[in-house]
């Protein structure tokens, strides 16, 4: 089914260290990963998406890989500050009907 | 530009209560979702409307839960007996298309039942 697996759930790195999140989606058709961001109370935003003809995409300290052939795509936080502490939540847009699924979220924390 | 605004902010109800909210989004987009995101989880999406017309409800549960768009902007999304599992934040996001555009959220409503 339509499916998007996102570990680990919990993140704690030192701060200025890297953190790596990966999903893995089950749909080979999909073309659309984008990443959340969501702090306590708040919506989630987007920080940074990738689209299937594109291997990898970097936007300063944050970078997103996709290896459509495994179905993988990963997040990565380089340098990592305090206010990256959130919850962070993967998606796949999905072919049929082009719906948006999330994974279950992983939540970083930054260590001082 | 605007972003997706949602009413109301919170709501408290007692079970078997209905409620109802309201989600207007950005101007010119298409595509509007409903989510529900339990604490702790992920968004579930519930609903999708391109324009007017529902895209996919697979997620809904059809005996207590409806949504319409009319006129193809502003929707509701109704409870109808509410459980104790609803309790949940209720989002709304808007984008331009169904395609690979980004989908904007709204500040959500925090459903209580009690």
């Amino acid at each position: 089914g339509e499916n998007v697996e996102q570990h680990p759930s919990t993140l704690s790195v030192q701060e200025g260290d890297s953190a790596v999140i990966k999903c893995t989606y089950s749909d080979s058709a999909s073309n659309y990963f984008p990443w959340y961001k969501q702090e306590l109370g708040k919506r989630p935003q987007l920080i940074i998406d990738i689209r299937s003809n594109v291997g990898e995409k970097k936007d300063q300290r944050i970078a997103v890989t996709l290896n459509k052939t495994a179905k993988h795509f990963s997040l990565h936080i380089t340098e990592t500050q305090p206010e990256d502490s959130a919850v962070y939540f993967c998606a796949a847009r999905y072919s049929s009907a082009s719906k948006i699924i999330f994974g279950s979220g992983t939540r970083l924390s930054i260590r001082p | 530009e605007a972003g997706v605004a949602q009413s109301p902010r919170y709501k408290i109800i007692e079970k078997r209560q209905s409620v109802a909210f309201w989600c207007n989004p950005i101007s010119g987009h298409a595509t509007l979702y409903w989510y529900q995101q339990i604490l702790g989880q992920g968004p579930k999406l519930l609903i999708q409307f391109q324009n007017n017309g529902v895209v996919d409800d697979s997620q809904l549960p059809k005996d207590r839960f409806s949504a319409e768009r009319l006129k193809g902007v502003d929707s509701t999304l109704k409870i109808q007996p509410a459980k104790l599992e609803d309790s949940a934040v209720y989002l709304c996001a808007s984008s331009l298309t169904g395609h690979t555009t980004e989908a904007f959220f709204g500040q959500g409503t925090r459903l209580t039942v009690v």
